[in-house]
């Protein structure tokens, strides 16, 4: 089946703790992206990546970062997470840059809770 | 900056009945999509549009994107509980730039 994995779906930690949200896509897309999303603002890109090696960062980057060194794998990692990045965070992809050709597959989302 | 703005907010309607979700926006798009979310998943695509004055029909569900492609409509016609979600809209302006709506989320109680 074609799809998004996300883990964990549920995190609680500690401000200050590092941590990893995994994402990986089976569907060989170019295309990956990390969004958060909060009551009243809706979806907000954290940063995308258009291929292996190629990330750029999105609208709310600040306290994230990110990899792609594989085509299906897009880690986001909070290296010192602080009680505002609690939210529910989705992994997308899609098969190129997103154009009116293609939609985005999503995860089902990781909710983040930082004490 | 929010450049999609979607209207209402929240809805609760009977089943059966008929409702209309806007998606607006002072700026130009490209294209733009509906997701609709439910509880405890990420959004999924329903449709895209392309064209000023395109219309789309998904089963009860139509969607319009406006003449000068600034805004856009989504009409559900006799809404049934699975109906229930979090519909956003989404569009890539004319910059290649991709935003989201503040999404309106529909309750249909049986």
């Amino acid at each position: 089946e074609a799809q998004v994995t996300q883990n964990p779906r549920y995190l609680i930690t500690v401000t200050g703790k590092k941590l990893t949200v995994t994402c990986s896509q089976n569907m060989n897309h170019e295309y990956m992206s990390w969004y958060r999303q909060d009551p009243g603002l809706g979806l907000r890109q954290i940063y995308y990546s258009m291929n292996v090696e190629v990330t750029d960062k999105g609208d709310v980057p600040e306290g994230y970062k990110v990899s792609r060194k594989e085509k299906r794998n897009f880690p986001l990692i909070l290296e010192s997470p602080s009680p505002n990045q609690t939210s529910l965070y989705f992994c997308a992809s899609s098969p190129g840059a997103w154009s009116a050709n293609y939609g985005y597959t999503f995860g089902s989302g990781t909710r983040l809770t930082v004490v | 900056t929010q450049l999609l703005e979607q209207s209402p907010q929240f809805l609760s309607i009977q089943e059966g009945e008929n409702l209309t979700v806007y998606c607006n926006s002072s700026s130009v798009f490209s294209s733009l999509q509906w997701y609709r979310q439910e509880p405890g998943e990420g959004p999924v695509l329903l449709v895209t549009v392309v064209t000023g004055g395109e219309v789309k029909k998904l089963k009860r569900l139509t969607f319009q994107f406006g003449d000068a492609r600034k805004d856009s409509s989504l009409h559900i016609t006799a809404a049934q509980p699975g109906d229930t979600g979090l519909y956003l809209c989404a569009g890539e302006d004319t910059g290649n730039q991709f935003y989201f709506g503040t999404g309106t989320s529909l309750t249909v109680i049986p």
